[in-house]
């Protein structure tokens, strides 16, 4: 079982929608959750960082954390033609290495 | 400031050549990784340096050299090279200590022929 689960897509979505992008991870340890945004043949972008359970919001962006289920997401409101890119989990313990999930191809159509 | 630069952007190579590959962040950062990723695959991790000292090496082959000359450079070192070591090679950086966010700087993209 891969640490960090993400179904790859690809999604597709018409321009405005809202976008759900959800990873699971096995290992209970796991107190930072990040989101990564990455354009074709691009490095990734740190997009939203949380520590722990809960909510985060940042403009169009938000991140949730449920540590219960072990269950992160990631939600785009009025999605943009710009948003289109592939979108990476990633996890980490405290002082380790970060763990990626399988990364999200995200196409919004104008 | 959370800029992580790499240079060049762009490598093409021969099997016999020897190349570097180099990255530099001004954040103050004392972890540093070095990243392998293939097309639509995520980040594999290749090395990390904490405190200028190497930490982690993922088994990467010897043909792959790190090489950390102070607290804001990474270097890369490559020789003889496969074709199937063709990929981007991401380096980040990240504050040491219970801040966990890497930052990733845009990449090398390297073509071994």
């Amino acid at each position: 079982q891969k640490e960090v689960e993400q179904d790859p897509g690809p999604l597709s979505v018409p321009e405005g929608a809202i976008v759900s992008l959800n990873c699971t991870y096995s290992n209970s340890a796991f107190q930072y959750f990040m989101w990564y945004r990455q354009y074709s043949r691009k490095g990734p972008e740190l997009l939203m960082y949380t520590y722990s359970s809960g909510n985060k919001e940042d403009g169009r962006f938000t991140a949730q954390v449920d540590k219960s289920s072990k269950y992160i997401s990631l939600f785009i409101r009025d999605s943009q033609p710009s948003d289109s890119a592939t979108y990476l989990c990633a996890t980490s313990r405290v002082g380790g290495d970060m763990r990626f999930g399988a990364g999200t191809r995200l196409t919004v159509k104008p | 400031d959370t800029e992580v630069t790499q240079t060049p952007k762009h490598l093409v190579m021969g099997m016999t050549n020897k190349k570097s590959l180099k990255c530099e962040q001004h954040m103050g950062h004392r972890a540093m990784y070095w990243y392998k990723q293939k097309a639509k695959k995520p980040p594999e991790l290749m090395f990390v340096y904490s405190y200028e000292k190497l930490s982690i090496n993922e088994s990467v082959p010897s043909r792959f050299s790190p090489e950390c000359p102070n607290s804001s450079l990474l270097n890369l070192h490559l020789h003889a090279l496969q074709p199937e070591d063709s990929a981007l090679y991401l380096c980040a950086s990240r504050l040491a200590g219970n801040t966990d966010t890497q930052y990733f700087g845009p990449g090398t993209r390297l073509t071994v022929l």
